[in-house]
């Protein structure tokens, strides 16, 4: 059974940083393109990262380009989304996601974990 | 990056009606256009995957089509557990979703 698990969520104030965890189990975690999109409160989907095969690099939406970074860890099968400065705006569910292959066509979901930022 | 413009965003109708979302896209992505289905308080689910592709499991009354800048995702009987949101979501490039279509009951 494939399952991804975020954790890391939580309150933080304006400025700060939080670094979200998502650990995969049930498929070849290594040969597939990860990816976290997030759900502001009442609002649509938005893909914040994504990370490739072999992940050297990741794109980023123009929303965070600068403040947060994607990375992998392959051997420990988890995926990782470092946020720096913060803003009232990042408030969200965050959510792994799992690509087809390469692909971002995202087949697989975590539960999510809620990030609040608020002074 | 490429914008994705969904129509409606939200729609009423009846169990058993046919029901067909739109998506248009800023630039053509062939056929690199995906559907998701997402619940209140649930992760979406994805429905259909490289435009007209029925993801496994999914019930055979979705169905996807289109190319290029214009798809669109059809219900041809609207199921009680569809009344959700549908979005949208290219895998051209950097990926981005469109805003969302709400169906709702009448």
């Amino acid at each position: 059974e494939v399952q991804l698990v975020e954790s890391g969520g939580g309150l933080v104030q304006p400025g700060g940083s939080l670094r979200l965890s998502c650990v995969a189990s049930g498929f070849t975690f290594g040969a597939n393109g990860m990816s976290w999109v997030r759900q502001a409160p009442g609002k649509g989907l938005e893909s914040v990262a994504y990370i490739g095969i072999g992940g050297r690099s990741g794109e980023y939406a123009d929303s965070v380009k600068g403040r947060f970074t994607i990375s992998r860890d392959d051997a420990e099968t988890s995926l990782y989304l470092q946020m720096n400065s913060l803003r009232a705006d990042d408030t969200a569910v965050y959510y792994c996601a799992s690509g087809r292959g390469q692909s971002s066509t995202f087949d697989y979901w975590g539960q999510g974990t809620l990030v609040t930022v608020s002074s | 990056d490429i914008q994705l413009t969904q129509s409606p965003s939200s729609l009423s109708a009846s169990e058993g009606d046919r029901v067909t979302i739109t998506c248009r896209t800023s630039q053509n992505i062939r056929i690199f256009l995906n559907w998701y289905q997402q619940k209140p308080g649930k992760a979406p689910k994805l429905l259909i995957h490289e435009a007209s592709s029925l993801q496994s499991e999914v019930p055979s009354r979705f169905s996807g089509g289109g190319s290029g800048t214009d798809f669109t995702l059809t219900i041809s009987s609207l199921q009680p557990e569809d009344f959700a949101t549908y979005y949208c979501q290219q895998s051209y490039s950097t990926p981005t979703f469109g805003q969302g279509t709400k169906v709702e009951i009448k």
